[in-house]
């Protein structure tokens, strides 16, 4: 069965770049028509897509953070790479990671992983 | 501001129906790119619920249903019971990106 768990740091301080990875089993990011997404939602607010990668290896990016951020992956590991740079306070939200499909929809989610932006 | 947009809050007796709807613009659903719609509750990732408009993943119960015209979208809920208490966001394509609408609050009477 499709499986998708985020990890990396809780905490991390103003400026810093934050690194998460999200390992996935049930299915290869080397399939056609296969994508990974990182979507991220503040506490009690809505959920931003943050940016995508395909089978193909081409990246999308959240017009509002592409300078900002980073996505890849290493398919060998079957895990996909966001990194974020500046990290500022209003970046505090779970972010998850998520299986896409070609039509762009989410299917699969991670539970998700809480960081928090403070000094 | 979200791209796409929804109402904070719709409610419902037990049985009731109740619609959600998600509208957008030409350069989205008016664009004749999908809808997709995500169920959240409280504390827990969001679940895919419908995609390309009106499909409804296995599992997904029947009184859960999509429908899109010109640049709207809508999710209808019929025979309203408590644990569908969540939050849903509709979610569609927009310039090579991925936008979500601004979540609607179900709360179940």
């Amino acid at each position: 069965q499709v499986t998708l768990r985020e990890s990396g740091p809780a905490l991390v301080k103003p400026t810093q770049t934050l690194t998460l990875t999200c390992t996935f089993s049930g299915f290869s990011l080397s399939t056609s028509g296969m994508c990974v997404s990182w979507i991220r939602q503040p506490p009690g607010k809505a959920l931003e897509w943050l940016a995508l990668i395909d089978w193909d290896d081409d990246q999308y990016y959240s017009t509002s953070l592409k300078t900002r951020i980073t996505i890849s992956k290493d398919t060998s590991k079957n895990q996909v790479v966001l990194t974020m740079t500046n990290m500022g306070p209003v970046d505090t939200a779970t972010y998850y990671c998520a299986r896409s499909l070609a039509n762009w929809s989410f299917d699969y989610w991670g539970q998700g992983t809480l960081v928090t932006v403070s000094s | 501001q979200s791209v796409l947009t929804q109402p904070p809050s719709v409610s419902g007796a037990p049985g009731q129906r109740v619609t959600i709807s998600c509208t957008g613009s030409s350069s989205n659903i008016g664009a004749g790119y999908d809808v997709h719609w995500y169920q959240q509750l409280p504390g827990t990732a969001p679940k895919l619920l419908i995609y390309g408009n009106s499909n409804r993943p296995s599992g997904v119960p029947d009184r859960f249903s999509g429908s899109k015209s010109g640049t709207s979208a809508s999710l209808a809920i019929t025979g309203l019971q408590a644990e569908d208490e969540a939050d849903y966001y509709c979610q569609s394509y927009d310039s090579s990106l991925s936008v979500f609408g601004g979540g609607t609050k179900l709360t179940v009477l």
